[in-house]
């Protein structure tokens, strides 16, 4: 079982601040990194896969790095908003029986002070 | 597209019950998995089904099990349950197994044990 951890386990922003978090992932057999954010009273959505060292994927304000090699990737949120507010998770895959589970963070809350 | 739907969303059980749970993925996606989330331990992976074939299995005592049916849809059952089973049950879809495909996550089923 893969060790995901994720940092800070939560975090309050001003409305119009940028914030970023970080995910911690095993550098050694890796597949690919998934986040997700997890608003309440919903499920979870899928924001990115990255696979790819130096990966830089971006979906409106937010946008996610990869470093494989050091094994973490960061979310960054930019000018946050209230509809922000959410926890958002990073999983990786392990590879098992013909098939890729996901091992997800703890998260990270994210809450947006209006 | 309809996507992924489980039923009940809310259930009360006692001590020593047991209980089936419900799951249909998003039309046309094979693999399925089962999530349960409890305060402070994230997503912990149950298992995951492809081609009606369990392909993966997570840290979970053998009361837990699961199956798929030839229409994708699948079913999680917990028996002689415990308090501690308590917990959402989030169900999760992709057209396969593989290390890039993102899970697109029903509402969950919130069991209660009294």
């Amino acid at each position: 079982i893969l060790n995901v951890e994720q940092s800070p386990q939560s975090l309050h922003v001003q409305e119009g601040d940028s914030t970023n978090f970080t995910c911690s992932f095993p550098s050694s057999n890796f597949y690919a990194l998934h986040w997700y954010r997890w608003e309440t009273a919903k499920s979870p959505e899928a924001l990115f896969v990255m696979t790819l060292n130096g990966d830089e994927k971006k979906k409106g304000r937010i946008s996610a790095t990869l470093n494989t090699k050091e094994g973490y990737s960061y979310l960054y949120i930019k000018g946050s908003q209230p509809e922000d507010s959410a926890t958002y998770l990073c999983a990786s895959p392990d590879s098992g029986a013909g098939s890729y589970q996901l091992t997800f963070g703890k998260g990270t809350k994210l809450s947006v002070i209006p | 597209k309809a996507g992924v739907t489980q039923t009940p969303r809310y259930l009360i059980k006692t001590r020593g019950q047991q209980v089936t749970l419900s799951c249909s993925p998003i039309s046309g996606h094979r693999s399925v998995s089962w999530y349960q989330q409890t305060p402070g331990q994230g997503l912990q992976f149950l298992f995951e089904y492809f081609s009606e074939t369990q392909r993966n299995k997570g840290n979970f005592p053998g009361r837990f099990s699961g199956r798929q049916f030839s229409n994708s849809r699948s079913e999680m059952n917990v028996s002689t349950l415990e308090l501690g089973d308590s917990a959402l049950y989030l169900c999760a879809s992709r057209p396969d197994p593989g290390r890039n495909q993102p899970q697109h996550f029903g509402d969950g089923t919130r069991l209660s044990i009294l």
